[in-house]
């Protein structure tokens, strides 16, 4: 498809397991992001990725959160011994832009439940 | 301090009459970019309206305008002659330099339209 493609759409999981989320961005766009939404709240920005530059990694809220981007397109985002408030859905997006234009092109996201 | 502010967490409208979405900003950069999205209830987010800083005229599209005050650092979207479709929330966002490009959000504001 030509649009941003995220995978699982939803995941359940127990607390204190490991958990992988892919984004598979718009081909050609230098920016991806992960976000963070959860139920009725705003976006909460975790990280930026830009070309080959190093990832901006400020809103990682804990070291239990990394991501990567392999080849500047997929990226994983993982987090480590889940906890209940890590419940939510994380977003992906991508961007054309180096700048301060260009739009984010967003995924489905998906729905992460740790019970 | 918050970089976009959203102060409406709710907002009601009557059909075909127009509304105001209140944003405010914060930064020392000159160049800097300002968007709106919107998230119906489907969840996906959809790009609405972009303002470069140093756009000379208003930002418009279609039923959409952003009002924009730079003295004031304020952004305000102004939807023309509402439709139920437009019940979502719309959230506020900008792009800087100082951010590394990077583009944050507003913590939004739901419209209900009544029919």
């Amino acid at each position: 498809g030509a649009g941003v493609s995220q995978s699982p759409s939803n995941k359940v999981t127990e607390k204190g397991k490991d958990v992988e989320l892919r984004c598979d961005p718009i081909s050609g766009h230098t920016a991806l992001y992960w976000y963070r939404q959860s139920l009725g709240q705003g976006l909460e920005f975790l990280i930026y990725f830009q070309g080959n530059s190093a990832p901006d990694k400020s809103g990682l809220p804990s070291d239990r959160f990394s991501a990567e981007r392999t080849g500047g397109s997929v990226s994983t985002l993982t987090i480590q011994r889940t906890q209940q408030e890590d419940s939510a859905v994380y977003l992906c997006a991508s961007s054309f832009s180096r700048d301060n234009t260009g739009e984010l092109f967003f995924g489905e996201g998906s729905r992460l439940t740790v019970l | 301090a918050q970089k976009i502010t959203q102060t409406q967490p709710g907002m009601f409208v009557q059909e075909k009459e127009a509304v105001t979405l209140d944003c405010t900003y914060d930064t020392s950069d000159p160049s800097y970019g300002l968007f709106w999205y919107k998230q119906p209830s489907s969840g996906e987010m959809i790009f609405l309206i972009y303002q470069g800083s140093y756009d000379q005229q208003n930002a418009t599209e279609g039923r959409y305008s952003l009002n924009f005050q730079k003295a004031r650092k304020s952004a305000n979207l102004v939807i023309s002659a509402s439709q139920l479709g437009d019940s979502a929330m719309y959230f506020c966002a900008m792009r800087e330099p100082s951010g590394g490009f990077k583009t944050i959000f507003g913590a939004g504001t739901r419209l209900f339209v009544k029919a």
